[in-house]
């Protein structure tokens, strides 16, 4: 049974570039949701994916956006790269019906430089 | 604005006694809580829950105790193992329906370290 997957798993990017980070759920779940984990803090949730649609969304800027396939995989998109961006970003996949129950991935740490 | 609050940064334990790890939250719409472990390199991995409707969930040698009154939940691990070392994180959310659209609001952690 396969378990959450990330990648890639490091990422050196430099202020003002784009980014975009990947995740395939946990097999069966159907939802996907993101969490930035800044070194020290507990993860901040970004937003979800369920149905190919952001379902909720957390206190981040338009810079972060999302997407999620058919197959259930997400995309989690940063542009305009500040140096506070530097973090480990985090998915967790679930089933809609039962969303608090979240399996986490190893995620993808990101540094911006 | 800490709506889920770990005040301990780390706690050390001998081998075989309890540890007792805390959790504050402000927000008195959550009512569903969580903690989750997390190993270095690994993402968090789900240890128990605990809905708004009970005040104690066991799980093995894991206990998750909820004082709704207080806004207090604590995670005792009896007995403590060096294999329980790691980042504890409570975390909570304000529909245990399951429809909370999977925001859960974490805590900072607390590292837990369990001594031989």
């Amino acid at each position: 049974d396969a378990g959450v997957t990330q990648s890639p798993t490091h990422l050196i990017k430099t202020r003002g570039q784009q980014v975009t980070l990947r995740c395939s759920p946990k097999s069966g779940h159907d939802t996907v949701s993101w969490y930035q984990q800044a070194l020290g803090q507990g993860p901040q949730f970004i937003f979800q994916y369920y149905e190919e649609e952001e379902r909720q969304r957390g206190n981040f800027p338009d810079r972060f956006s999302g997407h999620q396939f058919p197959n259930y995989s997400s995309e989690l998109n940063v542009n305009a790269l500040l140096l506070g961006d530097s973090a480990l970003y985090l998915c967790a996949s679930s089933l809609a019906n039962r969303d608090n129950e979240q399996y986490f991935g190893p995620g993808t740490r990101l540094t911006v430089t | 604005d800490q709506q889920v609050k770990q005040n301990s940064p780390s706690l050390s334990v001998q081998e075989g006694r309890i540890s007792i790890l805390n959790c504050d939250y402000t927000n008195s719409m959550f009512d569903y809580f969580l903690w989750y472990k997390k190993y270095p390199a690994e993402g968090p991995t789900f240890l128990i829950s605990i809905s708004s409707i009970k005040d104690k969930n066991e799980d093995g040698r894991f206990t998750v105790f909820l004082n709704k009154s207080a806004k207090h939940l604590s995670l005792h691990i009896v007995p403590s193992q060096p294999g329980d070392s790691a980042v504890y994180f409570c975390a909570a959310s304000a529909d245990a329906g399951g429809t909370s659209y999977g925001k859960l609001t974490f805590g900072q952690g607390t590292i837990l370290t369990v001594h031989p």
